[in-house]
């Protein structure tokens, strides 16, 4: 069975700083790869997502996910973090074929101190 | 653009009590999938439809049942509540099956 680990429940940066948050995932093929943001009481909003090409992938609001197949890894990264940033995120992955039902990790919560 | 519709937004409802979930998806989308996010939870998959018919079938109770309709809009029905089934319900719709899911802003569900 697939699953999704996010060792890092919860992250502290300051506002500024470079942020990586880590998923590593376990599957039989190389899964699809997801990263989503939700804020408090919110709904789930897509940052970025890997389905297969260039392993380093673009997203929006200024942040960007490795795939890493020899380390089963999608870390997700921002250079520079604004205190908008604070929110948990979620690493998610999907089955290569038939419905795309997601499989969360339990998520990382990140607080930007001023 | 048009967003993934939810309603509605809250609910309260008492124990062994019934409620019902609606989920409108983004037009034209064919998928709908539904995800339960119980309090500290990542959330989990329940069920899945596409072109109304069910596609999968995740951790969901036998008290609960859902459909999607003509229009590709979805309901749940959740029977016989119990406090445990406390949580935010998002619905999820995609263009068909293979594409990225857009989720609606959850419905939460308190049950007493």
């Amino acid at each position: 069975a697939q699953s999704v680990t996010q060792p890092d429940i919860h992250i502290t940066v300051s506002e500024g700083a470079s942020l990586e948050l880590r998923c590593n995932y376990s599957y039989g093929a190389t899964p699809y790869l997801f990263w989503y943001v939700q804020s408090p009481g919110q709904g789930l909003q897509l940052l970025l997502k890997y389905f297969s090409g260039d392993t380093l992938v673009q997203g929006i609001k200024g942040f960007e996910a490795e795939f890493k197949r020899s380390q089963s890894s999608f870390n997700l990264r921002k250079p520079s973090v604004h205190w908008s940033d604070a929110a948990e995120y979620f690493c998610a992955v999907a089955p290569p074929e038939g419905d795309y039902k997601l499989s969360f990790g339990a998520g990382t919560t990140v607080t930007v101190r001023a | 653009a048009a967003g993934v519709i939810q309603s509605p937004r809250h609910l309260i409802k008492e124990k062994r009590e019934t409620a019902t979930l609606k989920c409108y998806p983004i037009p034209r989308h064919d998928t709908v999938y539904w995800y339960q996010q119980g309090p500290g939870q990542d959330p989990q998959f329940l069920i899945s439809f596409y072109e109304k018919m069910q596609s999968d079938k995740g951790s969901i109770p036998d008290r609960f049942s859902a459909q999607q309709f003509s229009d590709y809009h979805s309901e749940l029905n959740m029977s016989s509540l119990e406090l445990g089934d406390s949580a935010l319900y998002f619905c999820a719709s995609s263009l068909r099956r293979v594409d990225e899911q857009y989720f609606g802003p959850g419905t939460r569900l308190t049950v007493t």
